[in-house]
């Protein structure tokens, strides 16, 4: 069991520029969450799908995109890459039953110049 | 709208010390999570609390909710160098579809010789 798998660990983009974060879960879970973490903060959620074909808005979704086309997979996209996007990313999913913890993925280190 | 807060956001404690973290939010939850997080890594799940007097431990640390406060407490018993991380509680909104955490601040615990 993999777990939680993101690609890729790092990336520089320059701003304007797209690029797409892909999250990979092998454990069958009904929800998967897209998280941004930025120095000296806690984590807030992007985006969130609580089952294949469904995303819905967290806490600060605005510059982002997704798609969950296969359960396994959450995609975050960046369409128009900002300095204010460097950040680091963190994809979870947990089970859609009555086992409610999140588990993480290692994290995405995006730096926007 | 949800808010955790977490004091405090940094501690400084000496190896066999006693301390505690308190983790308080704004509206009725009945789950709350911490985890911790090394330098540079991902997060781990420590605690699950799913109920009003939950307490759970785990080697020098244990975990209680409080819903009718709406406050979690993180202590640390004896504590050794290998606790320094940042510990953050995260707690799951009553209501919200698809079980949206909202993190606190974290607190950087440093543990000196």
């Amino acid at each position: 069991n993999a777990g939680v798998t993101q690609t890729p660990k790092f990336r520089v983009l320059k701003t304007g520029q797209s690029m797409t974060l892909l999250c990979a879960q092998d454990m069958n879970h009904e929800y998967m969450y897209w998280y941004r973490q930025d120095p000296g903060m806690g984590l807030r959620l992007i985006h969130y799908s609580v089952g294949e074909g469904t995303t819905a808005k967290g806490e600060v979704p605005d510059g982002y995109n997704v798609s969950r086309l296969k359960k396994q997979n959450f995609l975050l996209g960046l369409e128009s890459a900002a300095p204010s996007q460097t950040s680091v990313y963190f994809c979870a999913s947990r089970s859609g039953t009555s086992a409610y913890e999140q588990f993480f993925g290692p994290g995405t280190r995006l730096t926007v110049l | 709208e949800l808010k955790v807060e977490q004091n405090p956001l940094f501690l400084s404690m000496q190896e066999g010390k006693n301390y505690t973290i308190y983790c308080n939010y704004s509206t009725t939850s009945d789950r709350l999570y911490w985890y911790r997080q090394d330098p540079g890594k991902s997060l781990e799940s420590l605690f699950v609390l799913l109920s009003n007097g939950a307490v759970k431990q785990e080697g020098r640390l244990m975990a209680s909710l409080d819903t009718k406060a709406r406050l979690s407490t993180l202590h640390i018993t004896a504590a050794v160098h290998d606790l320094s991380a940042t510990y953050f509680c995260a707690v799951d909104g009553v209501g919200t579809s698809g079980s949206r955490l909202t993190f606190g601040e974290g607190t950087q615990l440093t543990v000196n010789p």
